[in-house]
């Protein structure tokens, strides 16, 4: 147990769907991550809050829309999904998002995503 | 930019025997080094980190792990693999400051014979 949860554990949904992936952390962290994880690949930075405010888009399609209502909380909408959008989501959250001894990313078990 | 290599895909041991793990990384400055081990249907969990001091750092599970300036390296090591270390092994490295942007390595899946 990592103090980060993230809901559904597995997702399948179909291209015109919309559905929302959520990540809580216990951790009294301030800053939280999206991470794309697809086989044979790295592990893709998608999207960085730091006190709910984005700091990062890595580029990502719209088609994914983050949020973060507060620093506790994080969700990913989904709409209009590929089927290469299919992979593991990882939420991590840190104590901060600068300075490296409070930069320790802790993960959560990750949404299983299948687009059909 | 940062770089991390993992030239191991799948790695197989007998429990009981020794594992070392290779991860080499590239940057132009001292790295921050990170091990993180993901287990079947589970997130990432750190195994253990170098910012900075001894170059060989100790972690959770009996893993330690050795940063070499001159290679480039950041092996992780274990003495005595048990069968509950098979899992999928990440190296991670990060710039520092007030860079949060860790680059992670493809993995190096480990399996545990009997």
């Amino acid at each position: 147990e990592t103090g980060v949860t993230q809901t559904p554990r597995h997702l399948v949904m179909g291209m015109t769907n919309k559905k929302s992936l959520k990540c809580e952390q216990h951790l009294g962290h301030n800053a939280m991550y999206w991470y794309k994880q697809s086989a044979k690949k790295p592990l893709e930075l998608m999207f960085v809050y730091s006190l709910e405010e984005r700091v990062e888009n890595n580029s990502v399609p719209s088609r994914f829309s983050p949020e973060c209502p507060n620093s506790s909380h994080l969700f990913l909408h989904l709409h209009t999904l590929q089927p290469e959008d299919s992979a593991l989501y990882l939420c991590a959250s840190s104590q901060d998002a600068g300075g490296w001894a409070k930069n320790i990313q802790y993960f959560g078990a990750g949404t299983r995503l299948s687009v059909l | 930019a940062q770089s991390v290599t993992q030239p191991d895909i799948h790695i197989t041991v007998s429990e009981g025997a020794s594992l070392e793990l290779r991860c080499n990384y590239s940057y132009g400055a001292t790295p921050y080094l990170f091990w993180y081990v993901q287990s079947p249907g589970q997130g990432l969990q750190l195994l253990l980190k170098y910012f900075s001091g001894d170059t060989l750092v100790q972690g959770i599970k009996g893993f330690e792990a050795e940063f070499k300036r001159s290679q480039s390296s950041f092996n992780l090591r274990k003495p005595s693999v048990h069968w509950s270390d098979a899992a999928e092994y990440f190296c991670a490295v990060g710039p520092g400051g007030s860079n949060y942007k860790l680059t992670f390595g493809k993995g190096t899946l480990l399996t545990v014979n009997p």
